[in-house]
């Protein structure tokens, strides 16, 4: 399958803080990300998606960007809240619009 | 919440006994999914529906069936359940073709003695 990783199993950040969440992908070919983030026994709910001809995307409080050129993909969470804590996926779309693979995860602490 | 409705939510059986999981959505999505969840392994998709009666394979596709007689139901069947495939089972829908932006249920934990 393809190979989406990512640097960090868990970050642990202050509440208030900014929280970047790292993601490597294999395939060149891929042309659109999604993150997801997965709170303990639920399933994991969409959070923002970007494809390959932008290299940055806002939503509320949650930034992407993609680096093409490294294939690297990375989430950034504005002001960290104790509801933020949770499993951050990240996943991708090479070839199939039918076909995401998925990440392992990054899990998020955030410390009051 | 998009109504999606996962059944069981937890099961326990043998090696060797058939095991069927049943998706249930009542948001009219044309296309269905089952993943499956291992610690490592994040989500890996099992099989996807693009309509009724139209299935294919994902990644890790191999000792598992699907149907869609309906647009509502995507059942997944285990035909006969070995140890490696305990893990959590989420069923997924979506409403277009081009979108990452899957609604999931929550989720049915397999375990297989």
């Amino acid at each position: 399958g393809e190979s989406v990783g990512l640097h960090l199993p868990t970050l642990s950040v202050q509440e208030g803080d900014n929280s970047i969440i790292n993601c490597a992908y294999s395939n060149s070919a891929s042309d659109y990300f999604i993150w997801y983030k997965q709170e303990s026994g639920k399933g994991p709910q969409f959070i923002i998606d970007i494809r390959s001809n932008m290299d940055k995307r806002q939503g509320q409080r949650v930034t992407v960007l993609l680096n093409k050129t490294v294939k690297h993909l990375s989430l950034q969470i504005a002001a960290t809240q104790p509801g933020d804590s949770a499993v951050y996926f990240c996943a991708e779309n090479p070839t199939n619009f039918n076909k995401f693979y998925f990440g392992s995860g990054t899990k998020l602490n955030v410390k009051p | 919440d998009a109504g999606i409705t996962q059944s069981p939510r937890h099961k326990v059986t043998e090696t060797g006994t058939p095991v069927t999981l049943r998706c249930h959505q009542t948001e009219n999505h044309r296309y269905m999914y089952w993943y499956r969840q291992d610690p490592g392994h994040g989500l890996r998709l099992i099989h996807y529906s693009y309509g009724v009666k139209d299935t294919d394979k994902g990644e890790v596709s191999d000792g598992y069936s699907v149907s869609r007689s309906k647009t509502e139901d995507f059942l997944l069947t285990l035909e006969s359940a070995t140890s490696s495939q305990t893990s959590v089972y989420f069923c997924a829908i979506s409403d277009y073709l081009n979108t990452g932006e899957l609604f999931f249920g929550e989720g049915s934990r397999l375990t297989v003695l």
